[in-house]
């Protein structure tokens, strides 16, 4: 069955700093990946996603994601963090290898920001 | 501008009541969803439903229960409420735009609901 690791919990990094959070996920096939960002006490936004086509995604607030299919994996990266970047981001992966069909998320990646 | 709505927004009930999640979107998309959010459990898919008469159990089904009468509506039943229920619930659907493959899942607000 498809699943969807986020390996940390909680990482705190510095305002202005690199960000990378981890995502591995277990998929027979190319899948459907998605980053979502959920800020205190609101709803979950898309960051970005993947299909096909270059590895390399860009998304909104800067962020970007790369899929490399020989790890399973799909980091999502920003090169300087800013204050309101604290939250908690879910990795996603689709359940059938159909777009439109229902996510699998991960455990969620809480990010704390400091000055 | 079509939404997705859920109601209601929060809830207190007894163990053992029936108690009833509503969400109606106007994407009039055919697939819709359930999760529910847990501290440290992240989101977990409840059940789903790709079209009319059409529900599939996701991740953590036992206890509840959806029916898909028409394209708007997925409501959630819990049929007899456990406190372990207590929770905060998603419901989702895609939004499709036009030249867009993949769409996008859109969330509800979310529902709370405590299970005393």
């Amino acid at each position: 069955a498809q699943s969807v690791t986020q390996p940390d919990i909680h990482i705190t990094v510095s305002e202005g700093a690199s960000l990378e959070l981890r995502c591995n996920y277990s998929y027979g096939a190319t899948p459907y990946l998605f980053w979502y960002v959920q800020s205190p006490g609101q709803g979950l936004q898309l960051l970005l996603k993947y299909f096909s086509g270059d590895t390399l995604v860009q998304g909104i607030k800067g962020f970007e994601a790369e899929f490399k299919r020989s790890q399973s994996s799909f980091n999502l990266r920003k090169p300087s963090v800013h204050w309101s970047d604290a939250a908690e981001y879910f990795c996603a992966v689709d359940l059938r290898g159909q777009a439109g069909t229902a996510l699998i998320f991960g455990k969620g990646t809480t990010l704390s920001v400091s000055s | 501008d079509a939404e997705i709505t859920q109601s209601p927004r929060h809830k207190i009930t007894e163990t053992g009541r029936q108690v009833t999640l509503a969400c109606h979107q106007t994407w009039n998309h055919n697939n819709m969803f359930w999760y529910r959010q847990d501290l440290g459990h992240g989101l977990r898919l409840i059940h789903y439903s790709y079209g009319v008469h059409d529900t599939n159990k996701g991740e953590v089904s036992d206890g509840y229960s959806v029916s898909r009468s028409n394209t708007e509506d997925l409501p959630l039943t819990l049929e007899s409420a456990a406190s372990s229920q207590t929770s905060v619930y998603f419901c989702a659907t895609y939004t499709g735009l036009a030249g867009d493959e993949v769409g996008e899942l859109f969330f509800g607000e979310g529902s709370r609901l405590t299970v005393l």
